[in-house]
């Protein structure tokens, strides 16, 4: 999986904190997707988002979660007030902006909680 | 609603032996579909694509699959497989409109007994 980098790959964090996780996509891409897997799950969309804008955040949880990807530098999937039920994997995609493209993975972060 | 159904969990075959893991889905319009295998603590990996045209198509490790519209599937096969396709597969369907997002299916681990 070249070129989508995502950190850190290991996340623990205790209830009740914060969690950052980072996505830098394929050099060129400006196109980010958030994906969620859980054991002996798929993986499930969460949102997608282009150079400062959210297009789509129809998978993400109502409360507690975000996502942004600015001008400069990589997106990222925000989780505060973490709760055990949040642990998952989180893999980010990226996609050109040509269309009838597929999308691109990282190694995903897995997010543990204490 | 779009969906994607990979009706085998677990799939054991022996090394050398074929290989077809089964995929359905349910579109509105022609999907593009995808297969991605993911190997422990890895993200996802590409195996082939299917937008238009023939609907056989080849992929990367040897894999190839068959788009039928008359059956909603697109069968992922092997002839001969290697202890290193161990791993999960998954089928996904791209919804191609406005935002690109990709449904997954729950996935098919396969094993591979010696």
């Amino acid at each position: 999986n070249a070129g989508v980098m995502q950190n850190p790959r290991h996340l623990v964090r205790r209830r009740g904190q914060e969690a950052r996780l980072r996505c830098s996509p394929m050099k060129g891409h400006s196109h980010v997707y958030w994906y969620r897997q859980l054991p002996e799950e798929g993986l499930k969309f969460m949102v997608y988002l282009q150079k400062e804008n959210i297009i789509d955040e129809s998978g993400m949880p109502k409360e507690r979660f975000s996502a942004e990807f600015p001008k400069e530098g990589p997106s990222i999937l925000r989780i505060q007030q973490v709760v055990r039920g949040d642990s998952a994997a989180y893999f980010c995609a990226s996609q050109g902006k040509e269309r009838n493209q597929p999308q691109h993975f990282g190694d995903g972060t897995r997010l543990s909680i204490l | 609603a779009q969906s994607v159904t990979q009706p085998d969990i677990h799939i054991t075959v022996s090394e050398g032996a074929s290989l077809e893991l089964r995929c359905n889905y349910s579109y509105g319009a022609t999907p593009y579909l995808f297969w991605y295998v993911q190997s422990p603590g890895q993200g996802l990996q590409l195996l082939l694509k299917y937008f238009s045209g023939d609907t056989l198509v080849q992929g990367i490790k040897g894999f190839e699959a068959e788009f039928k519209r008359s059956q909603s599937s697109f069968n992922l096969r092997k002839p001969s497989v290697h202890w290193s396709d161990a791993a999960e597969y998954f089928c996904a369907v791209g919804l191609m409109n406005r935002d690109d997002k990709i449904i997954f299916g729950k996935g098919t681990r396969l094993h591979i007994l010696p």
